[in-house]
Formats: structure tokens, sequence, C-alpha cells
């Protein structure tokens, strides 16, 4: 089973700052297999990154996702107000169990 | 547009039973898997169960295995999961997503979600 293990758990930042999330799994995720998600209090979760590095359909550019192996990133270049949430990373390139990481709440400081 | 608007949620006491329904409109329902990921209050995610587009293959999740079961009914672009025996554990707003790949192989991730269903299991 691969655990995913999100760091920061807590990132605080500033309007216009960038940030940077990391996901790094206790195993190799095959094919860059590993997706991210946005989660905004009593919302639906929103799939802005698939396959490592590709954007989701109307995701903005300022999102964008890197990595392979063990380690993955996403980075957010700008931050604008609707950024501020909590962030999930999720891997499908091994077998179940399916699992996300524990999420990087991402707050305005 | 994608859609997808569970109901069903309700506060049931613990070894009763509830059923969760998710209606989806926006795309050809018939030509998608579907997954239940639920949420435990304060918590991350945890993947539930999913099922194919014909319903031939269903899987679950070892934590509700036996206890829940996943249908779907593609005349009425909805989504199911009745859930059995249910424990405190089992608290959490349930969201359906659309799924793509194959969570039988692990290699599933999921486009599109609901906003969930409340459900909670207390004496």
């Amino acid at each position: 089973e691969i655990v995913l293990t999100q760091s920061p758990g807590t990132l605080s930042l500033s309007p216009g700052e960038g940030a940077t999330l990391s996901c790094r799994a206790s195993q190799s995720v095959s094919s860059s297999s590993l997706a991210w998600y946005q989660q905004k209090p009593g919302q639906a979760p929103r799939l802005l990154i698939y396959g490592a590095s590709r954007r989701a359909t109307g995701i903005p550019d300022r999102f964008s996702g890197s990595g392979s192996g063990t380690d993955f990133t996403l980075t957010i270049g700008r931050l604008e107000p609707e950024d501020f949430a909590v962030y999930y990373c999720q891997q499908y390139g091994s077998s179940p169990p399916i699992n996300f990481g524990q999420g990087t709440r991402l707050e305005i400081k | 547009e994608v859609q997808l608007l569970e109901s069903g949620g309700a506060l049931v006491q613990p070894g009763g039973s509830l059923r969760l329904s998710c209606a989806a409109s926006g795309f050809v329902f018939s030509d998608y898997a579907m997954s239940w990921v639920r949420q435990a209050p304060g918590k991350g995610l945890e993947w539930v169960s999913a099922i194919n587009s014909d319903s031939t293959s269903t899987f679950y999740a070892d934590s509700v295995k036996g206890r829940f079961t996943i249908s779907r009914d593609n005349s009425k672009t909805t989504v199911y999961l009745q859930m059995n025996s249910l424990r405190v554990e089992d608290t959490a707003v349930y969201h359906c997503a659309r799924q793509l790949g194959y969570c039988s192989t692990g290699s599933c991730y999921f486009d599109f979600w609901g906003q969930g269903a409340l459900v909670t299991v207390s004496s």
C-alpha cells in the first residue's frame, strides 16, 4: 500500500505570493499517476491536476504540478483570494487501496 | 455542465441502514464509472466504493466491504449507496464522483464531485 504524506500541514501566505505544496509517496508512483484536488469549506473537491502535471479543464495556469517517482509538487504562481483552501493529492498508479494524502491547508496570513 | 446531486443523508442509529442517491446530469451517464468518497468531520478524503458503467463490476474499500452496496440505474442517471450495519465511524459527508480509470486496479481518479450528503451515525 502506498502512503501519501503531504507537507506542510498548514501554509500561511498572503495574496500575491507563490505557494509550494509537497506530496511524498512511500513507494514510487508508476506513470506519474498523481492527482491534486482543491476543496473549499462546504464545497465539493475540484480536480486541479492529473498525470502529475496536466491541468484539468478550466484550471488557471497559475496552478502547476510537477514531480515523479516519490516526490510531487503543486505550485501556485500568484495566490488569489479564492485559492485559500485545502489541497489533497491522490495516487492512482498502483494496486488498491485508493489513497489520498491527509491534506495541506492553505490559509491567509 | 456536469452536475452531481446527492440526497438521502440523515441521522441514523448504530446498526441501522440508509440509502444515498446521486443524481447526475450534464454528461452521458452510461459512459462513466462512478464512485463514492467520504469525508469524516474535519478529516480527509476516503474512497468507499466504485461501480463500472454497466454495473457488471463493483469494488469496495475494506472498511465497508460486506456492509455497503453500490448500484446504479442508467435510465435514471442515478447511482446509489445502500449502507447497512452502520457504525459510528461511518459518520461522514458522502460525495459521489465521476470516475476516470479503473478503481479495481487502483488506477482511478475523479474529475467531478458532488457537494455531498451528511450521514450521522449516533445513538
